[in-house]
Order: C-alpha cells, then structure tokens, then sequence
C-alpha cells in the first residue's frame, strides 16, 4: 500500500530552526510536495523537490533523498506565525497527491 | 483573479438529506480535485477531473457524485448525507498544460457536519 509517515506534532522556540521528517512508500515517485496548511484555513504551497538534494527558499529548505524514501522541510528563524501544519505529499505514478496525516507546529515564545 | 471559491463555508446537515458542494475557479485550469480531510488526518481523494466532461474517481468516492460541464465549476454532490461523511471538504485546481508536474491552489474549504 502507498504509506507517508510524519510526527503528529513538534514543539520548538522562537527564532530557533526546526526539521520536519516525512518517510514514504508510494507506488512510483514524482515529486514530493510541502504544504503550510493554518487552522480553520486551506492547504498553500512551500516547496517541491523530485531530485535528490536541498531546495533552499528564504527561511524554507526542503531535502530529498529518493534512495531512502525520506524528505525534510527545515525552518529557520522561527517566527510565531509559522505555528501551522506542514503537510507532506508526495506524487504518484498516476500523477495523484498522496497526503501525510501532517505535523502540527507549535513555536513558544 | 479570485482563484478557487467554495460555497458553502459551512453546513449542518440532518442524515439523508442531499446537497451540493459548489466549487469554481477563474484560473482556467484543466485538472481540479474533490478532498476531504478528517481531523488530524491527511487529504484523501474524492474525485478529480482532466477536463470538461471528464471525471474519474478518486480513494474515497463512495457516496458522492460530481459533473465537470464547464472549466470552471466543478460541484460535489452529495445524495443521502451520512454522519461518515462529516468533515472539511476541499476544492483544489491546476493548470494540467505543461506537461510538467505542478502545484495544486486550493479553495478555502466547506465545513459540512451530518447529524
């Protein structure tokens, strides 16, 4: 079966820097996707990696590395507004999104 | 550009009633999807479309039915609400013309609860 594992929630300060860890078994692999998703409001778009490496935009960074099934999106500079879900998806070989449960972000002063 | 609009935000249903789900976006996009999101779930499928007139089931179409006559609207029926089916409902749209994989815009989302 097609699988995407994310920690159900993290807990990080202020200004510090957090990674989200995403692992995934799909059937095919054509890219990878991050979205921001806040409460009560709809999933937006961060990143997208279908090569194996860092894709850096501004405090964002997301890593792939398709040998292993695995992404992380890193966060810099943590700010309180980045207090959301951050939902991990990755593109099968029918070109469809399937979606992790998401992590919930919560950033303390 | 308005992007992708959802009506209603918000809905209670009573078991066996029907409704219909509105959807819409002024981007001209080809492809536009139907999902629903449980709490503390991820985004599951309902159904999706490649075009005007065509559409095609998702992981989860059972008890909903879509139309796909214009570009533009895309509704989501659903015939006999069932408490199952309480959840947040998302429109989403993308361009399809490329030929290239790319990022799928969302709507703000329908909040529908069966009693």
């Amino acid at each position: 079966g097609q699988n995407i594992d994310q920690p159900t929630e993290m807990t990080a300060t202020e200004g510090a820097i957090v990674q989200i860890n995403c692992t995934y078994q799909t059937s095919g692999f054509n890219g990878l996707f991050w979205y921001q998703q806040h409460a009560g409001e709809a999933p937006t778009f961060l990143s997208y990696n279908v090569l194996d490496g860092l894709e850096e935009k501004g405090r964002f960074s997301s890593f792939l590395s398709r040998s292993k099934g695995y992404s992380y999106l890193l966060l810099k500079e943590l700010q309180m507004k980045d207090s959301a879900s951050y939902l991990c998806a990755v593109m099968d070989s029918n070109y469809q999104l399937i979606w992790g449960a998401g992590t919930k972000l919560i950033i303390k002063p | 550009n308005a992007g992708v609009t959802q009506t209603p935000k918000f809905r209670i249903l009573k078991i066996g009633q029907s409704m219909t789900l509105q959807c819409t976006q002024d981007m001209n996009h080809n492809y536009m999807y139907w999902y629903r999101q449980d709490p503390g779930m991820g985004l599951k499928l309902i159904y999706y479309s490649v075009g005007a007139g065509i559409t095609d089931k998702g992981e989860v179409p059972n008890g909903y039915n879509v139309s796909r006559s214009t570009t533009e609207d895309f509704p989501l029926r659903l015939e006999l609400a069932a408490p199952s089916q309480t959840s947040v409902y998302f429109c989403a749209s993308r361009p399809g013309t490329s030929g290239e994989v790319e990022t799928q815009y969302f709507g703000p989302g329908t909040r529908l609860l069966v009693l």
